[in-house]
């Protein structure tokens, strides 16, 4: 069964550094999104991601983020001067269509991020 | 004011008997997609079912099943012959997607514990 994956599990990185995650959607979806969950948090929108564009973007989503789809199979999240408080874990997700309810997103196992 | 609420943040159950887990939205959109998803201890996020605003039937999807009053704006998840595996945490999200937004807005979740 096709699934969502992403690379790495964990990353610890220091303050200020730049890190990238890593995804590979499912092969036939054509939206792709990022979410994150801060430690014992509810899961929030990151970004959403089709026609190698930015479709829509949360308050969180500010300069310091950045997606791009490099290949036709990888979709990565770069944070580009990381901080303490974006230490958490973060979900890849991709689902077939988009514009009507019931297009479901499937999500990834999640790179667990640690800023130190 | 919240878009998902799940009021109870842990549940017990003992195994083989049912279980409610209860979620209310608020949405003024006609058109909305809930879906339910687990996230076990490990971290992923398992999509589990969803309800389609304008579906007429209940959704089932094996074990689980979606008590889905529209007026009362409540879709409950309905785990029916628990199981030890099924011992997590529960998100209720929603997707509305009037106006082009893409995003899945999720509650707080519900911790289930199934006891032997």
């Amino acid at each position: 069964e096709p699934e969502v994956t992403q690379t790495p599990s964990h990353q610890v990185t220091q303050m200020g550094q730049e890190v990238i995650l890593r995804c590979v959607p499912i092969s036939n979806h054509l939206y792709f999104y990022w979410y994150r969950q801060i430690l014992g948090q509810k899961v929030e929108f990151l970004v959403s991601f089709y026609n190698n564009e930015i479709s829509e973007k949360s308050e969180i989503f500010d300069d310091q983020f950045s997606v791009e789809r490099p290949d036709g199979s990888n979709f990565t999240l770069k944070i580009r001067s990381t901080k303490l408080e974006d230490s958490a874990m973060y979900f890849c997700a991709s689902s077939e269509h988009s514009g009507t309810a019931q297009e479901t997103q499937y999500f990834g196992p999640g790179t667990r991020l640690l800023v130190l | 004011a919240q878009k998902i609420t799940q009021t109870q943040p842990g549940m017990f159950v003992q195994e083989k008997e049912a279980v409610t887990l209860d979620c209310t939205y608020d949405t003024s959109d006609q058109s909305y997609g809930l879906f339910w998803y687990k996230q076990p201890s490990s971290g992923e996020m398992i999509f589990l079912i969803y309800q389609g605003s304008y579906d007429e039937q209940n959704a089932t999807e094996g074990r689980y099943s979606l008590n889905f009053q529209k007026a009362r704006k409540s879709a409950n998840l309905v785990i029916s012959a628990s199981q030890l595996g099924d011992s997590a945490m529960y998100f209720c999200a929603m997707r509305e997607p009037g106006g082009g937004s893409e995003k899945l807005v999720f509650g707080k979740g519900t911790k289930l514990t199934v006891n032997p």
